[in-house]
């Protein structure tokens, strides 16, 4: 089955440090990728909306020069927290979409960031 | 945009009991309706999902409904066992290019052995 994962899955920081997260679709070709993030006991906020070859598309809200989504190949998508800040901590899960119908949505195992 | 809303937000029943939760959206374009299972700390897995064109679907003790007219779907669980205490996201998207999901906000299920 299709599978993606996601590394690290947990990582702590000093506040100003960046971290980059990567997501990789490890058995198919995922055209788009999907950045989210969850705060404890709420649903999944989309952050934006990765794109192989091109810009990213940004949710309303969502500083697009603080988290900086690079998709350089069919096969992976990163998020690099830039300038990370204690309100930056949360639970990061990417989703990447197969390529072609029907185009189901399968989740990364996700990371915890911890910004101390 | 899309916006989903789901109810229950926490439901507790009783094991072998059914379990029912609802959701509605709002954009009449959106054609795709999955529902995934979060266990704590850990991905959302894809359980079971639906399309516009279809008005139910089962897979063993899952089964979804969905009422285009009324823009409401819902998952329904029987013969409720404790591993399938979770929480379970509906989520709504239009089959485009993207299809970026909406989600609901997430029901809380617990199952009493």
């Amino acid at each position: 089955g299709a599978v993606v994962s996601q590394h690290p899955s947990r990582v702590i920081c000093k506040s100003g440090t960046s971290v980059k997260i990567e997501c990789r679709s490890l058995d198919f070709q995922a055209t788009t990728m999907f950045w989210y993030r969850q705060f404890p006991k709420q649903s999944l906020m989309l952050m934006a909306t990765s794109n192989e070859g091109s810009k990213a598309t940004y949710e309303q809200g969502v500083e697009k020069d603080k988290f900086l989504i690079n998709h350089a190949s069919l096969t992976l998508s990163t998020l690099t927290v830039t300038s990370a800040h204690p309100e930056d901590s949360s639970f990061y899960i990417c989703s990447a979409r197969e390529t072609g119908a029907p185009g189901t949505q399968y989740f990364g195992p996700g990371t915890r960031l911890t910004v101390l | 945009g899309e916006n989903v809303e789901q109810h229950p937000s926490t439901l507790s029943v009783q094991e072998g009991d059914s379990a029912v939760i609802k959701c509605t959206y709002s954009d009449s374009a959106s054609n795709y309706f999955p529902w995934y299972k979060q266990e704590l700390g850990k991905r959302p897995q894809l359980i079971i999902d639906i399309r516009s064109n279809v008005g139910e679907k089962k897979d063993q003790r899952i089964a979804v409904t969905l009422n285009k007219t009324a823009k409401h779907f819902s998952l329904h669980i029987t013969e409720t066992q404790p591993e399938d205490s979770a929480v379970y996201f509906c989520a709504a998207a239009y089959s485009g290019s993207a299809r970026q999901l909406t989600f609901g906000s997430g029901t809380q299920l617990t199952v009493l052995p």
